[in-house]
């Protein structure tokens, strides 16, 4: 079956510009993550979604950074108003159940480059 | 809080030397351990897991035992391939409360031929 899949796989743009990044995660899975990956930071995550709660967003790291979930299933993270240090890969994630103790399926993430 | 600590990289090695990746973590309840594996170009993807104290996570080659009172989860193979190489992550999640999986920075393996 398909995996995570995650559009764009690069996207570049200008700073004070807008993006919107896509997940499309596996059918079925409930949980949805978005985590950033900066060169040598490891993973950080942002926003947590499961089913129809609430999302988790205390990893967002300013209010530049909002992402939705729809019919529980695509997500969409966007950044407004860009910033260099925006400049990273974001992962998308799911997983079959809430519980954080499952496996995670990752995405092939999106290299995001602000100039 | 919890935090996972990893040995800093780059690892590098000979084809069919020994790996080990030191982690070890600091948690408020009793986590599953996990170690997930980048390939260049990839998404992560899970290696292998344990869910209890003593259990021991195995695929591909690679072991990690659950240490409770060493509060650590190595990962070891006992020879490496150059397919090998990649970014290995360790990482620990706490059933109940709070569902976001607690990352370590990730150590980077290279295998010459």
């Amino acid at each position: 079956g398909a995996g995570v899949s995650q559009s764009p796989s690069n996207k570049v743009t200008e700073k004070g510009k807008d993006v919107e990044l896509r997940c499309d995660p596996i059918s079925g899975h409930t949980a949805l993550y978005w985590y950033r990956q900066s060169l040598g930071q490891g993973l950080e995550f942002l926003i947590y979604f499961q089913g129809n709660s609430a999302p988790d967003k205390s990893g967002l790291p300013s209010d530049r950074f909002s992402a939705e979930r729809t019919g529980g299933s695509v997500s969409t993270l966007t950044i407004q108003r860009t910033q260099q240090e925006d400049s990273a890969v974001y992962l998308c994630a799911s997983s079959f159940s809430a519980g954080g103790t499952d496996t995670q399926y990752f995405g092939p993430g999106t290299r995001l480059t602000v100039l | 809080g919890n935090s996972v600590t990893q040995m800093e990289g780059p690892v590098t090695l000979s084809e069919e030397a020994f790996l080990t990746i030191n982690c070890t973590y600091t948690a408020t309840g009793y986590p599953s351990l996990f170690w997930y594996v980048q390939y260049p170009g990839e998404g992560l993807q899970l290696l292998l897991k344990a869910t209890k104290a003593d259990d021991k996570g195995s695929n591909k080659g690679f072991e990690a035992t659950y240490r409770k009172e060493t509060t650590s989860f190595h990962l070891e193979k006992g020879s490496v391939q150059v397919s090998d190489s990649a970014v290995y992550f360790c990482a620990l999640a706490l059933s109940g409360g709070s569902y976001i999986p607690t990352f370590g920075r990730g150590t980077s393996l290279i295998v010459h031929p």
